[in-house]
């Protein structure tokens, strides 16, 4: 069954700092790849996804994200923090076939002004 | 497009009493998922309708737990008999099939049930 693990639960950046967050996925087929992000008491929005076209996928607010295959990985950044991007970020695959959707742990952004 | 709402938005409750929660998702969406989300956790897949049709369910989903979509608009999830071990954020997320799996997933602000 396909999954990701999402590497360092808290991050902290400067305000105008590079953004990193990092998701390596296992998956038996080609996945489709998603960054949600969640605000407190806040549902899910999705920031962008991997649907097997280009490997470099740019998303909302200025965050992009690479599909590496050779690394299994699906990383996201943002070349500036703004304060306003403080705020949990979640990776989740699926699979051509599967119905439900594999979240990671979560990253917590915290922005330092 | 309104979004995809859930009702209520907290609940609290004794252990041991039944909660039902509801969702409304997007109106052309045929599909509609349940998930759970603990503290620190990303979100968990409980179960998902397409239209009226309940599909699948995880493991997750105990005896307990009933969920509904009687005419492919809206869905309840009902708990039974509510332990500690239940409180958690509820989220509804709502899609459209298309043929190819490139659909994404709209979620509602959740439901969040404590249990006391």
């Amino acid at each position: 069954a396909q999954s990701v693990t999402q590497l360092g639960s808290h991050v902290s950046v400067s305000e105008g700092a590079l953004v990193l967050l990092r998701c390596n996925y296992s998956s038996s087929v080609p996945p489709y790849l998603f960054w949600y992000v969640q605000y407190p008491n806040q549902g899910l929005q999705l920031l962008l996804k991997y649907t097997s076209a280009a490997t470099l996928v740019k998303g909302i607010n200025g965050f992009e994200a690479e599909f590496k295959k050779s690394e299994t990985s699906f990383h996201l950044t943002k070349p500036s923090a703004h304060m306003s991007d403080a705020a949990e970020y979640f990776c989740a695959v699926s699979e051509w076939g599967n119905n439900d959707m594999r979240f990671g742990a979560g990253t917590r952004l915290t922005v330092k002004p | 497009d309104t979004g995809v709402s859930q009702n209520p938005r907290h609940k609290i409750t004794k252990r041991g009493q039944n909660v039902t929660f509801r969702c409304d998702p997007i109106s052309e969406h045929n599909r509609l998922y349940w998930y759970r989300q603990t503290l620190g956790q990303g979100p968990e897949f409980l179960t998902y309708f397409q239209n009226e049709a309940q599909l699948e369910k995880s493991r997750l989903l105990s005896d307990r737990f009933s969920a509904e979509r009687p005419k492919g608009s809206f869905s309840t999830l009902e708990i039974q008999r509510t332990e500690q071990g239940d409180s958690a954020m509820y989220l509804c997320a709502s899609s459209l099939r298309v043929e190819v799996p490139e659909y994404e997933q709209y979620f509602g602000p959740g439901t969040r049930l404590t249990v006391t």
